[in-house]
Formats: C-alpha cells, sequence, structure tokens
C-alpha cells in the first residue's frame, strides 16, 4: 500500500462551500505536489512545495489555495469552486524536487462540485 | 500541437497478447521518459523509466524511446488481466536556472486484458 495517504477519499461540495483536503506521506519525503486529473485530460501539476516552500505555481486560480505545514504535510484549501473544477485530485511526494526524482501518488480524492 | 500525445484507448486485449502502448511528443528538451500504471481508485504508480534513447527491460515489460521519432513506446509480453489499468507516459526535461523539474503526462491509455 502507497506511503501517501489523502482524506477524504470522496468529496461533494457546493459551489459557495470551503473544504480542505489533506496529504500525508510516510516516506521521508522533502518535496510534495497537488494535481489535477480530469477525465479525457492529461494530469496537470498545480503546486509543487520543496522543504515547505511553494516552488511552482502552475497558473493555479486563487480559489485553490496551498498549505504545507511541514514537509509530511500538504493541504488543498478549495473555496466558490466552480463545477468545472469537478475531477480527481491526486498528491505526491518524492525524496526530493530536483533531478530524477520518482513520484509517489496518493489514491487521490475524488471531488465533484455542484 | 500538444506536447505529449497519447491514444486515450480503450484497447481491449486477449490474455497472453503481447501489447505495444505509445506516446508522441515534440518538445525535443525531453529527455527522461517514464510510464506509469494507474489501476481504478487508486493514484499512478512508476512502472518504468529510461533516459535519452534506447531500450529498457524489466520483467515482461520493456520501455523504448526513440528520440530521433519523438516516440515512446511500452511493451507488456503475455499480457495478464491483472495487467488492466490505464498506463500513463510522462516525460520531463531539465529546466535551466532551477532543480525543480516538472513531468508532462500524456492523457492515458485505458487496457483491458480479457481472461
Amino acid at each position: 500500500e502507497t506511503g501517501v495517504t489523502q482524506t477524504p477519499r470522496h468529496l461533494v461540495m457546493g459551489m459557495t462551500n470551503k473544504k480542505s483536503l489533506k496529504c500525508e506521506q510516510h516516506l521521508g519525503h522533502n518535496a510534495m505536489y497537488w494535481y489535477k486529473q480530469s477525465a479525457k485530460k492529461p494530469l496537470e501539476l498545480m503546486f509543487v512545495y520543496n522543504f515547505k516552500e511553494q516552488t511552482e505555481n502552475n497558473s493555479v486560480p486563487s480559489r485553490f489555495s496551498p498549505e504545507c505545514p511541514n514537509s509530511s504535510h500538504l493541504f488543498l484549501h478549495l473555496h466558490t469552486l466552480q463545477p468545472e473544477d469537478s475531477a480527481l485530485y491526486l498528491c505526491a511526494s518524492s525524496q526530493g524536487a530536483g533531478g530524477l526524482e520518482t513520484q509517489y501518488f496518493g489514491p487521490g480524492t475524488r471531488l465533484l462540485v455542484l | 500541437q500538444k506536447e505529449v500525445e497519447q491514444d486515450p484507448g480503450p484497447l481491449s486485449v486477449p490474455e497472453g497478447a503481447i501489447v505495444s502502448l505509445n506516446c508522441t511528443y515534440s518538445n525535443s528538451a525531453f529527455q527522461y521518459f517514464m510510464w506509469y500504471r494507474q489501476y481504478s481508485r487508486k493514484g499512478p504508480e512508476l512502472l518504468m523509466y529510461t533516459y535519452s534513447s534506447g531500450n529498457k527491460e524489466d520483467g515482461r515489460f520493456t520501455a523504448q524511446v526513440d528520440k530521433s521519432s519523438k516516440y515512446i513506446s511500452l511493451f507488456i509480453r503475455d499480457s495478464q488481466p491483472s495487467d488492466s489499468a490505464t498506463y500513463l507516459c510522462a516525460m520531463s526535461a531539465t529546466r535551466s536556472g532551477g532543480s525543480n523539474y516538472k513531468l508532462t503526462f500524456g492523457k492515458g491509455t485505458l487496457l483491458t486484458v480479457n481472461p
């Protein structure tokens, strides 16, 4: 079983709600990532954190707000989302964020925005 | 032109068949090539990776990279029902001026191996 856990596994929210996704890695890694996986589209990188510092924001709308309090935990705070934000949100971690680092993925949170 | 093109399938084969999965790409800076496997309701897991051109074999799986044609392949020999999953190709290039690298994924190909 993966060393990266995500909660909740499923989430349904209205456009005016505020919710948070949580990711935890038990692998001793220093880099963590948020990806969005939509049907019929490639995996899209959203954010990268390396040693708790955000090093990549891939032009993500401000209604998605990441937080990385330490190298083991990563959150994605959601507010005033749109129906097109419905997707599988995947968290990943790697030893470092440079060079050829294998990324280990969690099982994802399936999000439905009504 | 999209950076990475991958036929989403679905691809359905009988057990024991040889499966060929492919991706093409347009960015000549890509030099690291990976294949991820994603089972239903799971996150992707790294299956194989190769650097630059050439072949790499791991059990029933062989990854091939042809940089001159900007074309990569994953072959599965003696396919099993347990190989049924979505296969994602991914690529990266060293980004100048920074230590981070970014994976660019294909859409994934859904493979079903029928017993």
